[in-house]
């Protein structure tokens, strides 16, 4: 069976500091990969999706970028965060197009 | 551009009432639908997926079904129960080719005991 991993669970972080958060889908090899932010409330926002190791895809533009350097492994990140950060982000992966399967998700508050 | 607007903000009922929640979408491609549904505090989970035009699919009691008349989605059920309780969203891949799924801002559905 496929499982899949985020880290940490929650991070509080100051404006202006970096950021690091991960993801690991163990079970599958291959995955397509995907980030999403969720502000407190709102609905899913994609951010990234990544098809293969090392190549990774911008879906929206919110001052944060994204790496693929294992193929089970997808990492977001920022030099410098910003209020705007706050939120739940959430990884995802798929097998084709079609069903993506999300993991527990990062409760991100800057402050 | 793609979008998916879901207008039901809320939802109250009651157990074994219906529940009716719809949305409208707009792409250019031949797209395909599906309904995510989140409990609190966990990832969204797949709810049901529609691919093509004016077919159901269904799925815990829920069904979906996908109008491309009037470019619109439903999911009912027709008897709900307290743990129904949940948000739930719309989604739409915009096109075969496509790898972004665009989701509707959701509908929290609160069933009264």
């Amino acid at each position: 069976a496929q499982t899949i991993h985020q880290w940490p669970v929650a991070e509080i972080k100051a404006v202006g500091s970096p950021l690091s958060l991960g993801c690991t889908i163990k079970g599958k090899s291959s995955p397509n990969l995907y980030w999403y932010w969720q502000a407190t409330g709102g609905t899913l926002q994609q951010l990234f999706y990544s098809i293969t190791v090392g190549q990774v895809e911008s879906v929206v533009q919110l001052n944060l970028s994204a790496s693929r350097p294992k193929d089970d492994q997808f990492i977001l990140s920022t030099e410098k965060l910003l209020l705007s950060h706050s939120g739940f982000y959430l990884c995802a992966w798929s097998r084709d197009r079609d069903e993506q399967y999300f993991g527990p998700g990062t409760r991100l508050t800057v402050l | 551009g793609d979008s998916v607007i879901q207008m039901q903000g809320q939802v109250t009922l009651s157990e074994n009432d219906f529940l009716f929640i719809n949305c409208t979408y707009s792409t250019t491609g031949y797209p395909t639908l599906f309904w995510y549904v989140q409990y609190s505090g966990e990832g969204p989970q797949l709810l049901l997926q529609v691919t093509t035009a004016n077919n159901k699919g269904s799925s815990r009691g829920f069904e979906a079904t996908y109008d491309k008349g009037t470019t619109s989605f439903h999911l009912q059920k027709t008897s709900v129960q307290e743990i129904d309780s949940a948000v739930y969203y719309c989604a739409m891949r915009p096109s075969s080719g496509s790898w972004q799924l665009i989701f509707g801002s959701g509908t929290q559905l609160t069933v009264m005991p």
